[in-house]
């Protein structure tokens, strides 16, 4: 299993500012992910952070928007930049654990929520 | 692209009852399946994963079974109590690590 902290947990922020949200995980991961959850929806893939390279971004996010780090195998950072109250989600880290038999299961954080006035 | 549907959207029922959660899925070429629980403004705890080539998993009350072939899992949860209410969310895995998300299903149980 994998045991996943966020900061912070929840934030309000005014628009056009930028929020960094940080995971840090209890172990080394190779696969680490950020999600989105939109009030009332169900949760939407941002990007798989890559340890040492450039994240690679889902379908209409872009870096300039969710700036992704990823400087070692245990944290991950994203940034929500330029900030519209469209942004206000709840915002979770995910990572990918091997345990046995080839079986690959997903744990989430508890998640960022975020408040865009 | 591959879709998730679950039903009901929303369930409630009295403390005791058994419940049923569907999933369905429209692309079988799966590699996984994973049912996970979320409290209210909170993350996702997992439950349960399914690999593609089983037929169920069971954890204490929980069963999950998976048919592959015709894009569905259903979520059993035995002998409900008010500490099951919660929102039950299930993801189908393909070959890259993404998981594609249901839009889960709500589940209030009365005591």
């Amino acid at each position: 299993s994998a045991v996943i902290s966020q900061k912070p947990s929840r934030d309000i922020c005014q628009r056009g500012t930028s929020l960094t949200i940080q995971c840090q995980v209890d172990s080394q991961v190779t696969m680490m992910f950020w999600y989105r959850q939109q009030p009332g929806q169900s949760l939407t893939l941002i990007a798989t952070a890559n340890q040492g390279s450039e994240a690679t971004y889902e379908s209409g996010f872009v870096i300039d928007k969710f700036p992704i780090s990823r400087p070692n195998l245990t944290f991950s950072t994203l940034t929500v930049s330029n900030m519209s109250p469209e942004d206000s989600s709840i915002y979770l880290c995910s990572v990918a654990v091997r345990e046995g038999l080839g079986t690959d299961t997903q744990y989430f954080g508890p998640g960022t929520r975020l408040t865009v006035l | 692209k591959q879709e998730v549907t679950q039903i009901p959207a929303a369930l409630s029922v009295p403390e005791g009852e058994n419940l049923v959660l569907n999933c369905s899925f429209t692309d079988s070429a799966i590699y996984n399946l994973q049912w996970f629980r979320q409290d209210p403004g909170k993350g996702l705890t997992s439950l349960l994963l399914i690999q593609s080539s089983q037929r169920e998993q069971t954890s204490g009350r929980l069963n999950a079974s998976l048919d592959k072939s015709s894009g569905r899992s259903t979520l059993y949860i035995a002998a409900s109590q008010p500490g099951d209410s919660a929102t039950y969310l299930c993801a189908v895995r393909q070959g890259d690590y993404k998981l594609s998300f249901g839009a889960g299903t709500t589940v209030t149980v009365r005591a």
